[in-house]
């Protein structure tokens, strides 16, 4: 059955760093997302991507994050200069209309 | 933003039991999805409602789309332990054409089923 991927599963990384989480969404889904999830807590909307550009962001997507869809199969998400409260569980979505379909997540520690 | 209610918070069960849980919200939403997410994974869809009123059920499982459309209920049928996790409701706004499915997640029910 096909799946959303991500890489890597987990990641540390010291704070100011900047890490590129990726994903490798089905392959005929247009519609592309990112969500997070701090842990114990309900899981938020941060950007929705389609037709190359990005359709829909949240308040918490600031300038410090950006998306790319860089060749025809992966969908990644960059944080410039990450903070503390960045750490959290990073998931990735992708779908062909309305039914989202989830990626395992990476997990982001900022030391 | 749009925010759902989402209730119980937690919920512990005896093996066999049956267990509801619903969501509601202050607007309404054109698509109603159920997600169980075990720990340290992603969510995984179980079933999703596409008109007010409509009833569909996944095996045990069973959820409506309230006539409103402000809320939707999902039911788990003679539990077992490997329905321990969190059951997120998440309501859609889009419509078909659009571009964008962008979900809105209730807080989630933490369900633990004793065996």
């Amino acid at each position: 059955e096909p799946e959303v991927t991500q890489t890597p599963s987990h990641q540390v990384t010291q704070m100011g760093q900047e890490v590129i989480l990726r994903c490798v969404p089905i392959s005929n889904h247009l519609y592309f997302y990112w969500y997070r999830q701090i842990l114990g807590q309900k899981v938020e909307f941060l950007v929705s991507f389609y037709n190359n550009e990005i359709s829909e962001k949240s308040e918490i997507f600031d300038d410090q994050f950006s998306v790319e869809r860089p060749d025809g199969s992966n969908f990644t998400l960059k944080i410039r200069s990450t903070k503390l409260e960045d750490s959290a569980m990073y998931f990735c979505a992708s779908s062909e209309h309305g039914e989202l379909y989830f990626g395992q997540g990476t997990r982001l520690t900022v030391v | 933003g749009q925010q759902l209610n989402q209730s119980p918070q937690s919920m512990f069960i005896q093996e066999g039991e049956d267990v509801s849980m619903n969501c509601t919200s202050s607007s309404i939403f054109n698509t109603w999805l159920w997600y169980k997410q075990d720990p340290g994974e992603g969510p995984v869809l179980l079933i999703a409602l596409y008109k007010a009123g409509e009833l569909t059920s996944n095996g045990r499982l069973t959820a409506q789309f309230g006539i409103t459309r402000k809320d939707s209920f999902l039911n788990i049928s003679a539990s077992i332990p490997s329905d321990v996790g969190i059951y997120f409701c998440a309501g859609q706004l889009s419509g078909s054409g659009g571009s964008n499915y962008k979900l809105t997640f209730g807080k989630g029910t933490l369900l633990t089923v004793n065996p």
